[in-house]
C-alpha cells in the first residue's frame, strides 16, 4: 500500500531544543526519502534526503535517520530556531522515471523564542 | 543555476470557467517535470509527470489535463473548473531522484 504516515501532526519546541519528526511506510519498494520544509504561501523546499542503502545523513543542524527493517525514518533538528517554524513533509519515492513522490500529511512545527 | 517560474501567482475563477496555469524551467536541459496539487493545510498529491516534450502521463484523474509544448514549459489546464479544484498548484522538476518545487499558484474557485 502506497502510504506514508507522519507524526506528530503538530509540535511546539523552545528555541535551542531538539525537534524530532517521524514517518513510517509500508511499501518496501520505496528507495529514496526526502524531507521538505514549507513556509506558508511558498512551495516546499528540499531540506535533506536519504537513500534506502544508508541509515543516516547529516546536513548542518538537520539529520535524517532511516531504519529499513522497521520501515521508519526520522528528522532531527538540533538547536531549533524560530526561523525553523514551518510545515515539514516526509516523502518516499519508488521509480526515478515516474518521479512519483508519496507525501506524508506534514508536521506543523512552531519554535518559540 | 536552475530557476522555476510559475504563472499566475494567484487566480480567482468561477465554477465552469476554463483555466490555464504555466510553469517554466530555466537552466536545466530536458528536465523531468511534474504537477502537484495541495489542498489548504493538506499534503501534496502528484497529478502529472513528463519526461520529454509532448509526452505527459496522468497520475490522478481530477478533470485536469497537462501538456508539455516545449522542453522548458509545462501547462496545466481544464475547460471547466469545479469547486474542488481550489488549492495550491505546484510545478516541480527533478535531477535524478531529487525534486525541486516552484513557488506555486494559488487557485480559488467560487
Amino acid at each position: 500500500q502506497q502510504q506514508v504516515r507522519q507524526s506528530p501532526q503538530s509540535l511546539t519546541v523552545w528555541e535551542g531544543g531538539t525537534t524530532v519528526l517521524t514517518c513510517s511506510y509500508e511499501d518496501s519498494t520505496f528507495n529514496y526519502f526526502p524531507w521538505y520544509q514549507q513556509f506558508p504561501g511558498e512551495g516546499p523546499a528540499l531540506l535533506i534526503s536519504i537513500l534506502s542503502v544508508s541509515d543516516k545523513k547529516e546536513d548542518g543542524r538537520f539529520t535524517t535517520f532511516f531504519n529499513k527493517r522497521e520501515k521508519k525514518l526520522s528528522l532531527h533538528i538540533i538547536d531549533s530556531q524560530p526561523g525553523d517554524s514551518a510545515t515539514y513533509f516526509c516523502a518516499a519515492l519508488t521509480g526515478a522515471n515516474t518521479g512519483k513522490l508519496t507525501f506524508g500529511h506534514g508536521t506543523i512545527l512552531r519554535v518559540h523564542p | 543555476a536552475q530557476t522555476i517560474h510559475q504563472w499566475p501567482v494567484a487566480e480567482i475563477k468561477a465554477v465552469g470557467s476554463p483555466l490555464s496555469l504555466g510553469c517554466t524551467i530555466k537552466g536545466k536541459s530536458s528536465p523531468n517535470l511534474y504537477w502537484y496539487w495541495q489542498a489548504t493545510g493538506g499534503t501534496l498529491q502528484q497529478l502529472f509527470y513528463s519526461i520529454t516534450v509532448g509526452q505527459v502521463e496522468s497520475v490522478v484523474q481530477l478533470n485536469l489535463s497537462a501538456s508539455r509544448p516545449k522542453d522548458d514549459q509545462f501547462i496545466l489546464s481544464t475547460e471547466k473548473l469545479l469547486l474542488s479544484h481550489s488549492g495550491f498548484y505546484l510545478c516541480a522538476w527533478s535531477l535524478d531522484n531529487e525534486q525541486y518545487f516552484g513557488p506555486g499558484t494559488r487557485l480559488t474557485v467560487l
